[in-house]
């Protein structure tokens, strides 16, 4: 089945700490890559996109993601966080030919000052 | 640009009332998907449009939500009659060239 899997419910670091968010899913194309950051009481920002091309992707706020095709991972990398990053992040997908985007479940970053 | 702007931001409304949730998407944008988030399901696509047109809306959970969008600067999601499950945050997101951009949600409780 079709499945976008972020296996980290919750993640907690401390501020200045290197970041890790994985995401996984399972498709038979290569779709289109996404990462959101929610804030509470807000909506969903959009961090960084792969479509094509270089694999490792720069986002906005510091982030970077690295699509690896061979473990259909794409994961989110920040090497320094600051307390303002605590919030819930999304990994979405794409599928081709589709404009369905398929969000994760969804990680809950706290930061530790 | 103001972004994708949704109102109201919060609602609360008795059981067997009608709700409107109120969406404009960004100026240009070809697509506007509804979404619905709750703790337990997650984010869940509703509906989505393209050019004003509904596309798929196999995601809609029971007859007693709709959708439209009369023209490419507003789109309605009603819900008639609200029960205490239909109790979410809703967010509607408007896309082009396929990046998605969200807007704040309405938080609807159903008493």
């Amino acid at each position: 089945a079709q499945s976008v899997t972020q296996p980290d419910i919750h993640i907690t670091v401390s501020e200045g700490a290197s970041l890790e968010l994985r995401c996984n899913y399972s498709y038979g194309a290569t779709p289109y890559l996404f990462w959101y950051v929610q804030s509470p009481g807000q909506g969903l920002q959009l961090l960084l996109k792969y479509f094509s091309g270089d694999t490792l992707v720069q986002g906005i706020k510091g982030f970077e993601a690295e699509f690896k095709r061979s473990q259909s991972s794409f994961n989110l990398r920040k090497p320094s966080v600051h307390w303002s990053d605590a919030a819930e992040y999304f990994c979405a997908v794409l599928p081709p030919g589709t404009y369905k985007y398929i969000f994760g479940t969804g990680t809950r970053l706290k930061v530790l000052a | 640009d103001a972004g994708v702007i949704q109102s109201p931001r919060h609602e609360v409304t008795e059981m067997g009332q009608e709700v409107t949730l109120r969406c404009k998407p960004i100026s240009g944008h070809d697509y506007l998907f509804w979404y619905r988030q709750t703790m337990m399901r997650g984010l869940e696509l509703l509906i989505y449009f393209n050019n004003n047109v509904p596309i798929d809306d196999s995601g809609m959970p029971e007859d007693r939500f709709s959708a439209k969008m009369p023209n490419a600067s507003f789109s309605t999601l009603k819900i008639q009659p609200s029960e205490p499950r239909d109790s979410a945050v809703y967010f509607c997101a408007s896309s082009l060239a396929q990046k998605a951009f969200f807007g704040q949600g309405t938080r609807l409780t159903v008493v």
